[in-house]
């Protein structure tokens, strides 16, 4: 059974560092092809993809946000790390991460999402 | 910067049918496949619908289709069902690695 489980601080302050964790079951994140992701959705608006590791630990970072998303993988905990840099009020959402497995360009499984406020 | 457009309101009758789509402001896909259709209620997690455009995933009833024409996909739901009143998000893959979400359409059925 694959299952995806976000954690992290619901309250950050603004310009501090978010760092999110997504926990996996069910795959390994050594397996060719396989990735996970990180979408996100501020409240009563739409998704937007963040980033994305592959099994071989390259990143990919949507554009418009790159210079503040890292993201890395711990093979051995079955975990995804990101973060999001010089957070904002606007960068208050819930975080999903999800699975995207090999020859798939579609994320295929989701964990519920954490939600995330910026303010002081 | 690549957008990717949906109608933001529909609506549709019991039973019947609705044509949701998906167009890319600028540029193209890599293939006319890479679309995917997401399904999300209020306080849930997005499920997924169709991928590479035209493919129902597992669980998914055969109401729902799939189609795709140069850079705009389309979903259609036939028979449409109170329970497929939410949020439809469609997402295209442009390559490189890198994904870009709609903006969502939020689907009546009244």
């Amino acid at each position: 059974q694959i299952t995806l489980k976000e954690s992290g601080p619901t309250l950050v302050k603004p310009t501090q560092t978010l760092t999110l964790t997504c926990t996996f079951s069910g795959f390994s994140l050594s397996t060719g092809g396989e990735s996970v992701a990180w979408i996100r959705q501020p409240p009563g608006e739409a998704l937007e993809w963040l980033a994305l590791i592959y099994w071989d630990g390259a990143p990919r970072y949507s554009p418009s946000l790159k210079t503040r998303l890292t993201i890395i993988r711990d093979t051995s905990k079955n975990q995804v790390v990101l973060t999001l840099a010089n957070v904002d009020p606007v960068d208050t959402a819930t975080y999903y991460c999800a699975r995207k497995p090999p020859s798939a360009i579609h994320f295929v499984f989701w964990g519920p999402g954490t939600l995330v406020s910026v303010s002081s | 910067q690549t957008v990717v457009t949906q109608e933001p309101s529909l609506s549709v009758s019991p039973g019947g049918t609705v044509t949701l789509t998906c167009r890319l402001s600028s540029g193209s896909v890599p293939s006319n496949s890479y679309f995917s259709w997401y399904q999300q209620t209020p306080g849930h997690a997005p499920r997924t619908l169709m991928h590479t455009s035209t493919t129902r995933s597992s669980g998914v009833p055969d109401r729902f289709s799939g189609s795709i024409l140069g850079n705009e996909a389309a979903l259609t739901i036939t028979g449409a069902q109170a329970d497929d009143e939410c949020d439809y998000y469609c997402a295209a893959y442009l390559g490189g690695g890198i994904w870009v979400f709609g903006g969502g359409t939020k689907l009546t059925v009244l």
